[in-house]
Parts: C-alpha cells; structure tokens; sequence
C-alpha cells in the first residue's frame, strides 16, 4: 500500500540552526501538509499546500517556517532559525483531492539543544 | 475553530474486553477521521464518517457517527493487545478549511 515517507527519523539542531525536514507523498495525491506534535499536546496543523503554492496556514507557521516542491515527488519544511520551542514532532500528511482522508507519515523527531 | 474533546483519556482492558471511545465536538462535524498512533510513530487512518447516523466498520473496530453530527464513537470488540496504542478523533475545520483538528487522543492499554 503506498504510503508518506519522512526522513530524518530523528533530527538533532542547535539552537538557531536552520533545518530541513523531508517528506515524499503518496504519488498521485495533490494536497500537502504539516503538522506538529509537541510531546504531551494535540497534533497541530502548521500549513497546507496546493498547486505550488500555500492554501493555508496556521499562525504557528510565522515567517521563520516555509515549504517547498522542489520536485514531482519530495515536500519539505524548512526553519530557518530553530529556536528550543520548535521542539517536537513533525508530520506530513498528504491526500488525494478533498473529502479524502489525509495519509500520515511517521514522523520526524525534532530535537532543539 | 473546532474543538474535539475525547474521552476517556486513557483505557486499560484485559484481552478479549470490549471498549469505546468517544469524541464530542463544539461544532457539527462535517468529516469525521479516526487514526491511530503508536507511540513515537506515525498516525495510522483508520476510518472516516462524514454523514449523520453513519457507522462503518473494519475488522473488530466499528465507529459511529451521531444523527446530530456533534459526537463520535469508537468500538473495538474482543480486544487484543494489538490493539494497544493512541486512538485520535480528527475532523474538518470549519468553513471549507483543509486543516484537520484533533482530539488529545485515548490511550489504550490491552492487558494479556
């Protein structure tokens, strides 16, 4: 069954690092998504996007946070200056057109030292 | 915005023991997602409701949508350790949003 693959697992920063978090989504889908999960809280929506471009976004998703196709096939999220607040779990989600479930990833555990 | 209450918080049954889980909402829903999570891992979708009274089922789990649209429930039967983990009620945001909202999530534990 296909799924949404994230790399890194596990991602280690130092505190005003910049980071790259990378997410390939199911093939023929065409919505795209982040969400957190700092530890203990609900899963947050960050940021939705659609036909290159952001349809929405959440006010946690300031100017230090952006997202990018480079490609048919990767969407990543990037921080440019992580702070220890960012601190969390990081998923993406995909789906194919509206009124379809999101696909989730497994994750990728964002640590800030 | 949407708000998802989930209840109870947490669950510790002995195989075999059936069990529900349920999610309230502040709004009416309009899609409604169950996911599951392990811990440190991914969500794993499991099922969506989307209209009022509609129930669907998946091997030994069936959720259930109320006729008003403002209540989810989850039921597993004859509960096995596999079926330990966090269960998530998500849903649709409100006026054609994308985002989905999430519940804190039910953990259970299914004792052998």
């Amino acid at each position: 069954e296909p799924e949404v693959t994230q790399t890194p697992s596990h991602q280690v920063t130092q505190m005003g690092q910049e980071v790259i978090l990378r997410c390939v989504p199911i093939s023929n889908h065409l919505y795209f998504y982040w969400y957190r999960q700092i530890l203990g809280q609900k899963v947050e929506f960050l940021v939705s996007f659609y036909n290159n471009e952001i349809s929405e976004k959440s006010e946690i998703f300031d100017d230090q946070f952006s997202v990018e196709r480079p490609d048919g096939s990767n969407f990543t999220l990037k921080i440019r200056s992580t702070k220890l607040e960012d601190s969390a779990m990081y998923f993406c989600a995909s789906r194919g057109i509206r009124n379809q479930p999101q696909h989730f990833g497994d994750g990728t555990r964002l640590s800030i030292l | 915005s949407q708000e998802l209450e989930q209840s109870p918080q947490s669950l510790i049954v002995q195989e075999g023991k059936n069990l529900t889980i349920n999610c309230t909402s502040s709004k009416t829903l309009y899609g409604l997602y169950w996911y599951k999570q392990k811990y440190g891992e991914g969500l794993i979708f499991l099922m969506m409701l989307q209209k009022g009274g509609e129930e669907k089922s998946h091997e030994k789990i069936t959720a259930k949508l109320d006729e008003k649209k403002q209540q989810s429930s989850l039921h597993i039967t004859a509960s096995q350790p596999s079926h330990a983990g966090i269960y998530l009620c998500g849903a649709d945001d409100q006026g054609g949003s994308e985002k989905l909202v999430f519940g804190k999530g039910t953990k259970l534990t299914v004792n052998p």
